[in-house]
């Protein structure tokens, strides 16, 4: 199984800060990377495919990157309604795995 | 409007028998893959299985193969997800999801989770 390592585990920041969440795949992935955000009682939502692909109505402060078995999830400036946690999902092989997830919280 | 709507919380007993579904709507059911991912209370997210309604075909995660099964009918557009003995640590949220697309399993809908509470 492709383990999925995601730093950090949980972070504070304030508004309209810049933050950056890594997710380390245990073997290369060829960008097979999706990003989801959970908010408490909520089922999860996708945010970006294929390493760096926006979903639609996805806003542009969300992007992605990376490549072999480092990828990022930056926001470029967090808004109130950011405060979640934050997922990656590797689908290049089975069985799919997921991160252990990124907390984003109030500063 | 693309939805899944699954079925409502569950209390049972260890080793009881449950079935949970799944019912897509907005769109061409027998196109898409439907997953199967658990959430544990306080934990992250984990992929069970998922089926291709066309054809029924199924693959799972070594960590469920055995203890669930996942079907589908696609007269009423619905995917199920069944234990035939339910145990304590079964207790969680699930999620069923469709992939965007056939050949790439991210997952661009989601449905709103059903709650399966397993206590003696």
């Amino acid at each position: 199984d492709i383990q999925m390592t995601q730093s950090p585990s949980s972070l504070s920041a304030s508004m309209g800060d810049r933050v950056t969440i890594t997710c380390r795949a245990s073997q290369g992935i060829s960008s097979s990377l999706a990003w989801y955000q959970q908010k408490p009682g909520k089922a999860p939502k996708l945010l970006l495919y294929a390493a760096s692909r926006l979903q639609s109505g996805v806003p542009s402060r969300f992007t992605g990157s990376g490549s072999g078995t480092d990828y990022t999830l930056t926001i470029s400036s967090l808004q109130p309604e950011d405060f979640a946690t934050y997922y990656c999902q590797q689908y290049y092989s089975f069985p799919l795995t997921f991160g252990g997830g990124t907390k984003v919280e109030i500063k | 409007e693309v939805q899944l709507v699954l079925s409502g919380a569950e209390a049972k007993k260890p080793g009881e028998s449950l079935r949970i579904s799944c019912k897509g709507s907005g769109y061409s059911f027998t196109n898409s893959w439907i997953n199967w991912v658990r959430q544990m209370p306080g934990k992250g997210l984990e992929w069970m299985g998922r089926i291709d309604p066309r054809d029924s075909y199924t693959n799972y995660s070594p960590a469920f193969q055995g203890h669930v099964t996942i079907s589908a009918d696609t007269s009423i557009s619905t995917a199920y997800l069944q234990w035939r003995s339910l145990r304590a640590s079964d207790t969680a949220m699930y999620y069923c999801a469709r992939q965007g697309n056939n050949y790439e399993s991210f997952y661009d809908h989601w449905g709103q989770g059903t709650l399966v509470t397993v206590s003696s």
